[in-house]
């Protein structure tokens, strides 16, 4: 069975901080790890993923998240985060790639 | 260049009708995934598709909801009989292959059942 749990349901940073988004997976298999972004009455639209090449990987807008097996983690970070960052964030995973499984979601807001 | 299309956006339903969502994958893209997304919860998967054969759908409610993805035309998730706990974010995805593929999502249907 996989499962993704994303610590935090809300988060927020002041403009130009650190943004740290958690996300913690249970895979018997080798996972391959996503996330994920979602603005208000739209679709999700891809960040990065990661398919067990590169453990740390980079993604658009600024962010990427790095593997580490050992904590089963795959937290999503960018160094300074701007107003536009404000949204949903999902982590999912998946191995067969028939399902994804879906984190609950961490909304991100960002103080002025 | 177009993406993932889902019509309608918004659905609104009384109870006992029936809901149709459309979905129209990326160009190119065989296989398609809808999943739902309830308030203040992640995406749950409900049905995955590829043209003309349901490859999975150990995520579909086993009563009153149906998919199909015929070999023209856009993708249909049917809700019969609609009951207000059917009200939801309805979303579809695509991709191009299987496997750790990226799956491209749409804008979702949101359905309100009164």
């Amino acid at each position: 069975a996989q499962s993704v749990t994303q610590l935090g349901s809300h988060v927020s940073v002041s403009e130009g901080a650190l943004v740290l988004l958690r996300c913690n997976y249970s895979s018997s298999v080798p996972p391959y790890l996503f996330w994920y972004v979602q603005y208000p009455n739209q679709g999700l639209q891809l960040l990065l993923k990661y398919t067990s090449a590169a453990t740390l990987v980079k993604g658009i807008n600024g962010f990427e998240a790095e593997f580490k097996k050992s904590e089963t983690s795959f937290h999503l970070t960018k160094p300074s985060a701007h107003m536009s960052d404000a949204a949903e964030y999902f982590c999912a995973v998946t191995s067969t790639g028939n399902q994804f499984y879906f984190g609950t979601g961490t909304s991100l807001t960002v103080i002025p | 260049n177009a993406g993932v299309m889902q019509n309608p956006r918004h659905l609104v339903r009384r109870r006992g009708q029936e809901a149709r969502l459309r979905c129209s994958p990326m160009k190119g893209h065989s296989h398609v995934y809808w999943y739902r997304q309830l308030p203040e919860e992640g995406l749950k998967f409900m049905v995955y598709l590829q043209k003309e054969n349901i490859i999975d759908e150990s995520g579909m409610p086993k009563e009153r909801f149906s998919a199909e993805f015929p070999k023209e035309g856009p993708s249909i998730l049917r809700i019969q009989q609609v009951v207000r706990g059917d009200s939801a974010a309805y979303f579809c995805a695509s991709s191009l292959g299987h496997l750790q593929e990226t799956q491209y999502f749409g804008p979702g249907t949101r359905l309100l059942v009164l």
